[in-house]
């Protein structure tokens, strides 16, 4: 099984709210992305964890806060959110570690857009 | 430091025929490559990687890829190509010398349309 989880599917939000995008994974993995991806474009790396501690912030403004509350789930809090933050947020997961080429697995993505 | 480029936007093959599309790399140390195939409002979908070894690397769907390190390319290829097939493909590298934790650069992607 190389599922990948996230709720919800779409997300409609002012600028004022504080929402949530969640991830799972039941493959063991103990590496997890977001990305963000717009339209025609290549994912952006937002955050990485890896065994449940963030091991890289791609300077990602702070209206967006990362939580990994254990090794399946990763959310991404959002807060006073920007227009141009409107996007398909991706979530990833991977085998731990530094060394070799882990392949990541990718969720189907959170469309959000940003009134 | 790692890039990686995809130097056609659009590649169109008609159904049936053989199609390739085109990725290139430049790493410091030894690279991984990964081919990822995106279809419209969905996540990415892994379809095979390089890591070491044989330089032809058969995946999902029956895409291959051939690794060429003397061009530093990483070319997609399917014999015979389906109107199915028509999506966004992304082409990714990690420098294996980078350390650090697993972040792969992706392409900007390749538009592929199989035309029946």
């Amino acid at each position: 099984d190389t599922e990948v989880t996230q709720t919800p599917k779409h997300l409609v939000m002012g600028m004022t709210n504080k929402k949530s995008l969640k991830c799972e994974q039941h493959m063991g993995h103990r590496a997890m992305y977001w990305y963000k991806q717009k339209a025609k474009k290549p994912p952006e790396l937002m955050f990485v964890y890896s065994y449940e501690k963030l091991s890289i912030n791609e300077s990602v403004p702070s209206r967006f806060s990362p939580e990994c509350p254990n090794s399946s789930l990763l959310n991404l809090h959002l807060h006073a959110l920007q227009p141009e933050d409107s996007a398909l947020y991706l979530c990833a997961s991977s085998q731990g570690g530094t060394s070799g080429g882990k392949t990541q697995y990718f969720g189907p993505g959170t469309r959000l857009l940003v009134l | 430091a790692q890039s990686v480029a995809q130097p056609e936007d659009q590649v169109n093959v008609a159904e049936g025929n053989p199609l390739t599309v085109k990725c290139t790399y430049s790493v410091s140390g030894n690279p991984y490559l990964f081919w990822y195939v995106q279809y419209p409002n969905r996540g990415l979908q892994f379809l095979l990687k390089y890591i070491t070894g044989d330089n032809l690397v058969k995946g999902s769907y029956g895409f291959e890829a051939e690794f060429n390190k003397s061009q530093t390319s990483f070319h997609l290829k399917k014999p015979s190509a389906l109107v199915s097939d028509s999506a966004l493909y992304f082409c990714a590298v990690r420098d294996g010398d980078s350390g650090g934790y697993q972040k792969v650069t992706f392409g900007i992607g390749t538009k592929l349309q199989v035309i029946p």
